[in-house]
């Protein structure tokens, strides 16, 4: 099974400021890595998948990158609406698997 | 518009059984993989299943083998889970979610807004 591990668990930032969102692999999972934003008390929504295609109405201020490994989701420039729970998951092996997430928070 | 809407969560006893619901609109459901993603409370999130869209292939996660079935009626355009011998550990909320288009399986694109099974005595 596919470990994700995401740093940092939380981030305080501003809005206006840019947030760096970083996802580790325990072994490759090529570009098949997804990001997902969750805020409390709704459904996950898909920004980004295989490491760097933007969902469907997704604004171009959320970026991923990355492949292999090490993946990094970029908001360029934080909206109060942004602050929420962010996860990745692979898509590469089954079983699929989520990272433990991390909150972006408003410093 | 497209929508993923669940049913048939509630509480259960250990060792229980319950079977969830999820019904497609807006959407050709047959043409699409489906998944059950489900949350515990305070936690993240946790792939559960996935049937392919013809039914034929399926896959679970190892927390859930052998005790849930995930299957589907494309007649019906609607996504089931049956879950055996409940555990505490199975309490969650449980989402079914759909894969993208162009065959690309296991990236969710939409979701439903969840249903909450509760294992307990």
């Amino acid at each position: 099974e596919i470990v994700l591990t995401q740093s940092p668990a939380t981030l305080s930032l501003s809005p206006g400021e840019r947030a760096t969102l970083s996802c580790r692999a325990s072994q490759s999972v090529s570009s098949y890595l997804a990001w997902y934003q969750q805020k409390p008390g709704q459904a996950p929504r898909l920004l980004i998948y295989d490491a760097s295609n933007r969902a469907t109405g997704i604004p171009a201020r959320f970026s991923g990158s990355g492949s292999g490994t090490d993946f990094t989701l970029t908001i360029s420039s934080l909206e109060p609406e942004d602050f929420a729970v962010y996860y990745c998951q692979q898509r590469s092996n089954w079983p699929l698997s989520f990272g433990p997430g991390t909150k972006v928070d408003i410093k | 518009q497209v929508q993923l809407v669940e049913s048939g969560g509630g509480v259960v006893q250990p060792g229980g059984s319950l079977r969830l619901s999820c019904a497609a609109s807006g959407f050709t459901f047959s043409s699409y993989g489906m998944h059950w993603v489900r949350q515990a409370p305070g936690k993240g999130l946790e792939w559960v299943a996935f049937i392919r869209y013809d039914g034929s292939n399926k896959y679970y996660a190892d927390s859930v083998k052998g005790r849930f079935t995930i299957s589907r009626d494309n007649s019906k355009n609607t996504l089931y889970l049956q879950m055996n011998s409940l555990r505490a550990e199975d309490t969650a909320v449980y989402y079914c979610a759909k894969d993208l288009p162009a065959m690309i399986v296991g990236a969710f694109d939409i979701w439903g807004q969840g249903t909450m099974v509760t294992v307990s005595s």
